[in-house]
Parts: C-alpha cells; structure tokens; sequence
C-alpha cells in the first residue's frame, strides 16, 4: 500500500540553524500539507499546498517558515532559524482531488520527523 | 470556524469491555469527521471517516463511530477492547467541499487497556 515517508526521522539541531525537513507524499496525490505536534499538546495545521502554490496556512507559519516541492516527488518544511520552540514532531500528509460528497479528502500523514532544537 | 472536543484525556477499560471515547464537534459548514490513532512513537493512523450518507461508520481493528448531528457528536466505540488498542485517538474535523481542507485536531485520548 503506497505512503508517506519522512526523513529524517529525527533531526537534533542548534537554535538559529536552519534545517529541512523532507517528505514524499503518496505519488498520485496532488495536495500537500505540514502539521505539528509539539510534545504532549495536540496535532497543529501548518501548511496546504497545491499546485505549487499555498493554498491556506496557519498562524504558526510565520517567515521563518517555507515550503517546497522542489522536484516530482519530494516535499520540503524549511526553518529558517530554528527557536527552542520549534521542537516538535512535524507531520507531513497529502491527499488526491477530492470530489465534493464523495469523500476522497482523506489526508495520509506520514510518520513523522521529531525536530529537537538545543 | 471549527472545533473538536474530546471529552477525557486518559480512559482505562479492561481487556474484553467496551470502548467508548466522546467526541464533540463544531462546524459552520457540513463537516468531515475522523479518528486517527497513534500508537508510541508512531504517526497518525487513519481508523474512520464520515464524510456524507451513512451516519454509522465503520472502520479498522473493529472500531465504528456514529455522526449525530444534532447532537454534534462523533463517538468512537468498540465493543471489545483488545491489548493492541492502547494508543492515543484522535478526533479531527474538516471543511468537507474543499479538497485542501486542513484537518483541526482535538487534543487526544490516551486508552489504557488493563489485563
């Protein structure tokens, strides 16, 4: 059954660093999105992405926050200068067209990258 | 705007009885409805959705959940609890006519299963 990877699985970096995050979501899907779950709190929408464009994103994704599909397959969450509260575990999913009353929105998350900023 | 309730941060029931976890929504629009599970460790796991048409949804591992509109409630029952369910469950709610919805997450239960 296709998925949705993550890596890296879990990144440890240094406040003021940028890092990536990187996903693959599911090859026929065309709607991708960011969320995050910091520790102990509940899942928190980022970003939605379609068409090389974003399409909605939260007040949490501020300029220090981007996205990317910089090729055919991957997806990329860019933090610009990591802050001790961007610790997290970060949640990519992507879902195909959905028809209205049909009910193909369904989002598939991946894994998870757990982000720690020292 | 929309909004997700879970009634219970932490439910314990003995392995073989019945599980019951509360969820209450709030939409302006007609909603799409979800449990998602998490095992430790693990990411979000689709169980269930409602989307249009039948209220009694049906999903993995033998859980169902029933949309009650009037009610605004989606619960998540099992009739009999199983070691493997312990995890924590999430209920989610979308705007359900636009394909890029983003999902509004509750805060989670935790199911413990004692033997």
């Amino acid at each position: 059954e296709p998925e949705v990877t993550q890596t890296p699985s879990h990144q440890v970096t240094q406040m003021g660093q940028e890092v990536i995050l990187r996903c693959v979501p599911i090859s026929n899907h065309l709607y991708f999105y960011w969320y995050r779950q910091i520790l102990g709190q509940k899942v928190e929408f980022l970003v939605s992405f379609y068409n090389n464009e974003i399409s909605e994103k939260s007040e949490i994704f501020d300029d220090q926050f981007s996205v990317e599909r910089p090729d055919g397959s991957n997806f990329t969450l860019k933090i610009r200068s990591t802050k001790l509260e961007d610790s997290a575990m970060y949640f990519c999913a992507s879902s195909t067209i959905g028809v209205e009353g049909q009910g193909t929105d369904t989002q598939y998350f991946g894994p998870g990258t757990r982000l720690t900023v020292l | 705007a929309q909004s997700v309730t879970q009634l219970g941060s932490h439910v314990s029931v003995s392995e073989g009885a019945l599980v019951l976890l509360r969820c209450n929504y709030s939409s302006s629009v007609p909603p799409y409805l979800f449990w998602y599970v998490q095992y430790p460790n693990q990411g979000l796991q689709l169980l269930l959705k409602y989307t249009t048409g039948a209220t009694l949804v049906k999903g993995i591992n033998g859980f169902e959940a029933e949309f009650k509109k009037s009610e605004t409630s989606f619960h998540l029952t099992k009739p009999s609890a199983h070691m493997s369910d312990a995890a924590e469950y999430f209920c989610a709610v979308s705007k359900g006519y636009s394909s890029a919805s983003k999902i509004i997450f509750g805060s989670g239960t935790r199911l413990s299963i004692r033997p």
